[in-house]
């Protein structure tokens, strides 16, 4: 079993809906979880955050997390077509330092 | 400005040649880590390091080899050993070994035929 599995996708939503990215993980005790948007040819780039059940907002994005259930989502508000790109979901297990990333939900935003 | 350098981003070598990549930060992070990346598959990790002088391998150290001789350095060796070589190299950086943020270099992606 994968620790992450993410949905590869591809996801289209038009230009200012709400974009969904879902992904879940393996280690019941994982403790620290991250988004990442990567564009094609380059390299990832942080996006969010989070450590606690819940919501996290940080602008257009907002973060959920629900330990019990073992997923984390990422929701995109107002989608641009600069929010086409692949998202990539990482966890650190409980047991060690090591990231574990998905390989990635690609996003379309339709202007 | 602060951040992570990898360099070159384009390399190209012929079978059966050892190849340096290099990564450098600017950051003051203590942690550095080597991923690998193939078309349509996620990060894989091949080698970090929480200090200098000392690195732990990743899921796929077989092939490459490292050091970590100064803070900010971290150069990942390709040897004729790896299989596959063929791929997107990124090269990361954190504060802390366990639980923070990693931050990515730009990439070297290279080419082995």
């Amino acid at each position: 079993q994968k620790e992450v599995e993410q949905n590869s996708g591809p996801l289209s939503v038009p230009e200012g809906a709400i974009a969904s990215l879902n992904c879940t993980y393996s280690d019941r005790v994982s403790q620290s979880f991250f988004w990442y948007r990567q564009y094609s040819g380059k390299s990832p780039e942080l996006i969010m955050s989070i450590y606690s059940n819940g919501d996290k907002e940080d602008g257009r994005f907002t973060a959920q997390l629900n330990k019990a259930s073992q997923y984390v989502s990422l929701l995109i508000r107002d989608s641009q077509p600069s929010d086409s790109a692949t998202y990539l979901c990482a966890v650190i297990p409980n047991t060690g330092n090591q990231f574990y990333f998905g390989t990635g939900t690609s996003l379309t935003v339709i202007p | 400005d602060g951040g992570i350098t990898q360099s070159p981003k384009y390399l190209f070598r012929k079978e059966g040649q050892n190849v340096t990549l290099s990564c450098e930060q600017n950051l003051n992070h203590d942690a550095m880590y080597w991923y690998r990346q193939d078309p349509g598959q996620g990060l894989r990790l091949i080698y970090y390091s929480q200090i200098v002088n000392d690195f732990q391998k990743g899921d796929i150290a077989e092939g490459y080899s490292v050091s970590r001789e100064k803070k900010e350095s971290f150069p990942l060796t390709v040897t004729s050993a790896q299989k596959n070589p063929t791929a997107f190299y990124l090269c990361a950086s954190s504060t802390g070994g366990g639980g923070y943020e990693q931050y990515f270099g730009p990439g070297t992606r290279l080419t082995v035929t």
